[in-house]
């Protein structure tokens, strides 16, 4: 079975600063997807950025990036800019890309970012 | 972009009633939905997949018997809590899954507080 673990409960940051948010993930498979997603206070999981475990490149997505090393199977979210608004639940997941899984997600348990005016 | 709308978002009831939820895919058909439940400050635990058409599949420790599935058409998939108790009181989120390979789409949630 897979695991994710985010190590870090809670972090803060200054708005317009640069916030690294840390996951690793544990799996004898080989292709396979893995996602951050944001709940800010509505509860609303919204999908921040993803990464296909065959691409070599880091995926970006504005001011998110990851960086993705797979031997190490980690994989952190970069936010550049921290805005307001980035202030949310920050939620790491695993998907198998395996037929079998049926693309259930297993998800971390999660880092709360705050940002600070 | 594919839309998954979730009713009700809040629902109180009391200890021995049923509650049902919706999760509808609105511009999409969805094969496969999840159901998820989250308490306070947590993570998204899943509770079981749901296949249109056929019988869903619970994770293990999740009462089948207690959260009643049924998926019976590609847009509409629908998770019955009954005879709920107060210990049921979470919130409740559904997610489907969009046609190959891409990410799941969430409903808002449902919070549900049991009296």
């Amino acid at each position: 079975a897979q695991t994710v673990t985010q190590s870090q409960p809670e972090m803060s940051v200054q708005e317009a600063e640069t916030v690294t948010l840390s996951c690793t993930y544990d799996t004898s498979e080989n292709n396979y997807y893995l996602f951050w997603y944001k709940q800010p206070p509505s509860r609303q999981m919204i999908l921040v950025i993803r990464q296909e475990a065959y691409k070599q490149q880091n995926a970006t997505e504005n001011r998110f990036s990851v960086n993705f090393q797979k031997a190490a199977k980690s994989f952190s979210l970069k936010i550049s800019d921290s805005q307001l608004g980035d202030t949310a639940m920050y939620f790491c997941a695993f998907r198998s890309n395996s037929g079998g899984s049926n693309y259930k997600l297993t998800f971390g348990k999660g880092t709360l970012l705050t940002v600070n005016p | 972009g594919a839309v998954v709308s979730q009713h009700p978002s809040r629902v109180i009831c009391k200890s021995g009633t049923s509650v049902k939820i919706e999760c509808r895919s609105l511009d999409f058909q969805a094969t496969t939905m999840f159901w998820y439940r989250q308490f306070p400050k947590k993570s998204l635990m899943l509770m079981a997949t749901s296949n249109e058409g056929s019988k869903a599949t619970y994770e293990q420790g999740v009462e089948k018997d207690k959260f009643l599935i049924n998926h019976a058409s590609l847009t509409l998939s629908t998770l019955t809590v009954t005879s709920a108790h107060p210990e049921d009181s979470s919130f409740y989120i559904c997610s489907a899954r969009y046609p190959y390979n891409s990410p799941l789409h969430f409903g808002n949630g449902t919070r549900l507080t049991v009296t």
